[in-house]
């Protein structure tokens, strides 16, 4: 079983809907959670850090941690054609560097 | 810009050859790292270094190898000894060692390497 569980789509939606992407993981030392967005061909880009359970919302994004299920999510409002990505989760434990990521939501968004 | 700048964009290697990926940051950050990325297996580290002329395994550094001789600096070799090089190849950066070891990580555009 992986460290890091995550559906890798593909998921289609139609412009303006509520997206969510989810992980779930197994190791409970992991107390700092990111999601990364990955447009074909680039580097990801962080999207998102949060550290340990509640929510986080930046303009349409909206991350969610809640540790005692193992859960995390990431919630896209009003979502739109440039959202259109490959979307990855990762996670740490206190005093880690190292990552473990998910393996990746492959998300369009349809105009 | 600040930012992590790979190079080449794409690279090929030919049997028996060594082929290094180039990775600069202008960050200021201490720690900097490896990744290889294949389809549908997510990101997996090859190598990382907290500190100059410092540096430690990752989960599948066999067959690869790397330097630390500048801060800004992290170049990555991929010898004759990986049987399967071609993925896409990504440095990534992060400020933080020690105490603030959970920094996030930032990330170049990456190095697609094929077999020719």
């Amino acid at each position: 079983q992986k460290e890091v569980e995550q559906d890798p789509g593909p998921l289609s939606v139609p412009e303006g809907a509520i997206v969510s992407l989810n992980c779930t993981y197994s190791n409970s030392a992991f107390q700092y959670f990111m999601w990364y967005r990955q447009y074909s061909r680039k580097g990801p880009e962080l999207l998102m850090y949060t550290y340990s359970s509640g929510n986080k919302e930046d303009g349409r994004f909206t991350a969610q941690v809640d540790k005692s299920s193992k859960y995390i999510s990431l919630f896209i409002r009003d979502s739109q054609p440039s959202d259109s990505a490959t979307y990855l989760c990762a996670m740490s434990a206190f005093g880690n560097e190292k990552l473990t990521f998910g393996t990746g939501t492959r998300l369009t968004i349809i105009p | 810009d600040g930012g992590i700048t790979q190079s080449p964009k794409y690279l090929f290697r030919k049997e028996g050859q060594n082929v290094t990926l180039s990775c600069e940051q202008n960050l200021n950050h201490d720690a900097m790292y490896w990744y290889r990325q294949d389809p549908g297996q997510g990101l997996r580290l090859i190598y990382y270094s907290q500190i100059v002329n410092d540096f430690q395994k990752g989960d599948i550094a066999e067959g690869y190898s790397v330097s630390r001789e500048k801060k800004e600096s992290f170049p990555l070799t991929v010898t004759s000894a990986q049987k399967n090089p071609t993925a896409f190849y990504l440095c990534a950066s992060s400020a933080g060692t020690g105490r603030l070891s959970n920094q996030p990580q930032h990330f170049g555009d990456g190095t697609r390497l094929s077999i020719l």
